[in-house]
């Protein structure tokens, strides 16, 4: 199985501030590496697939990158409805892995 | 608009199994894959199996192997998991989630199906 490391586990930032979280895969996965937000009692949401591409209505403020193993999710300025636990997913083979989350606080 | 909704909580004893439903609606049932991830208590997201649009194919993650079977009805555009051999560990919340490929990102969930496991 492949394994999906996210970093850091959790972050507290303020609003306003850019965050970078990082997800390393174990193996080399190409650009087959999604971000999904979930908070609290609700189910998760996509915002980033294929690395990099936004998915339709995310607002422009969240990006990814990367490649291969090493892959980014960046929150250009963060606002208030961003504090949230955010997941990386891998979807280049089964079984479809995720990393463990990294929670984003409020400062 | 898309939605997928799944049917209620459910309580369950150690040993007996638990039946999902989660029914689609505002997209080409027939042309979307499902999968199914569940969340225990306080936890990260778990991937168990995907179901492909005629259901002829699955897959699971092999600790679920042996004890999830997922199908689907095309008449009431609804797929279902059934996890069975139940204990404490599965105590969790179950969410349904569409793909438009095998290796698709998850873009539409259910709400989720919170299944509790008592002893």
């Amino acid at each position: 199985d492949i394994q999906m490391t996210q970093s850091p586990s959790s972050l507290s930032a303020s609003v306003g501030d850019r965050v970078t979280i990082t997800c390393r895969a174990s193996q080399s996965i190409s650009n087959s590496l999604n971000w999904y937000q979930q908070k609290p009692e609700k189910a998760p949401v996509l915002l980033i697939y294929a690395a990099s591409t936004l998915q339709s209505g995310v607002p422009s403020r969240f990006s990814g990158s990367g490649s291969g193993t090493d892959f980014t999710l960046t929150i250009s300025s963060l606002q208030p409805e961003d504090f949230a636990t955010y997941y990386c997913q891998q979807s280049s083979s089964t079984p479809y892995t995720f990393g463990q989350g990294t929670k984003l606080e409020i400062k | 608009q898309v939605q997928l909704v799944q049917s209620g909580a459910e309580v369950k004893k150690s040993g007996a199994s638990v039946k999902v439903s989660c029914k689609a609606s505002g997209y080409t049932f027939t042309s979307n894959y499902m999968h199914w991830v569940r969340q225990a208590p306080g936890q990260g997201l778990e991937w168990m199996g995907i179901i492909s649009p005629n259901g002829l194919s699955t897959s699971f993650a092999q600790k679920f192997q042996g004890r999830v079977t997922v199908t689907r009805d095309t008449s009431t555009s609804a797929v279902y998991m059934e996890l069975s051999s139940l204990r404490s560990e599965d105590t969790a919340v179950y969410y349904c989630a569409n793909s438009g490929g095998w290796y698709g990102p998850f873009d539409y969930w259910g709400q989720g199906t919170l299944v509790t496991v008592s002893s």
